[in-house]
């Protein structure tokens, strides 16, 4: 069973443009969720999180967006850039243990 | 930074044999360790739980006996693979939670296991 859901394997996205990821996940208990990026042959790198008390978190160009009653969150890159071509991981955990889902992950591609 | 390393980096080994893949936190301690394994375009799946000076905690349907986890210090956690078989290949991560705060995790960079 699937908790945690990409359902979009792949993206492509021309580079200034605004790239969106999407997450759904399944479990109520989860309240923290984070995304990962992912170059290949090395491990995830954090990039942003957001707990389940707010519904937006912003880091720069990287937006969350988390709505619960649809247990959905997505991932807002804007200007999307080169260098953000990477497979990305959504995630989720719960507050009383440290154990992190991941979901199937989205390659993203940033085209010129 | 909080900075985790996973020696080797890369390993080849025959069927039969038993390889093991270190897990350090360098620069913090970690009294909790995790161990995830990757698939060729799929998901990181966690493997086990490595807690210091405690024995591992196994997710449901991966063999204790195949992947022996050891959690000597609190900044090193060892993987042991057992009588390696060509199915085992794979990308092995670790990852190291730092300090109380819950979700603090970094992650290692892996190690890719080729059975042959």
């Amino acid at each position: 069973d699937q908790q945690v859901k990409q359902n979009s394997p792949s993206l492509s996205v021309q580079e200034g443009r605004i790239s969106i990821l999407n997450c759904d996940y399944t479990n109520s208990m989860f309240d923290y969720f984070l995304w990962y990026k992912k170059y290949p042959a090395e491990g995830p790198t954090f990039l942003i999180s957001i707990s389940s008390i707010k519904d937006k978190n912003e880091d720069g160009r990287f937006t969350v967006f988390l709505n619960k009653s649809a247990k959905h969150l997505s991932l807002h890159i804007v200007p999307s850039q080169p260098g953000d071509s990477a497979v990305y991981f959504c995630a989720a955990t719960y507050s009383s243990a440290s154990k992190i889902i991941f979901g199937s992950g989205t390659r993203l591609s940033i085209r010129p | 930074g909080a900075v985790v390393s996973q020696h080797p980096s890369r390993v080849i080994c025959k069927s039969g044999t038993s390889v093991k893949i270190e897990c350090r936190s360098l620069d913090f301690q970690a009294t909790t360790m995790f161990w995830y394994r990757q698939f060729p375009k799929q998901s990181l799946m966690l493997m086990a739980t490595s807690n210091e000076g405690s024995k591992a905690t196994y997710e449901q349907g991966v063999e204790k006996d195949k992947f022996l986890i050891n959690h000597a210090s609190l900044t090193l956690s060892t993987l042991t693979v057992t009588s390696a078989h060509p199915e085992d290949s794979s990308f092995y991560i670790c990852s190291a939670v730092r300090g109380v705060k819950d979700n603090e995790q970094f992650f290692g960079p892996g190690t890719r296991l080729t059975v042959l």
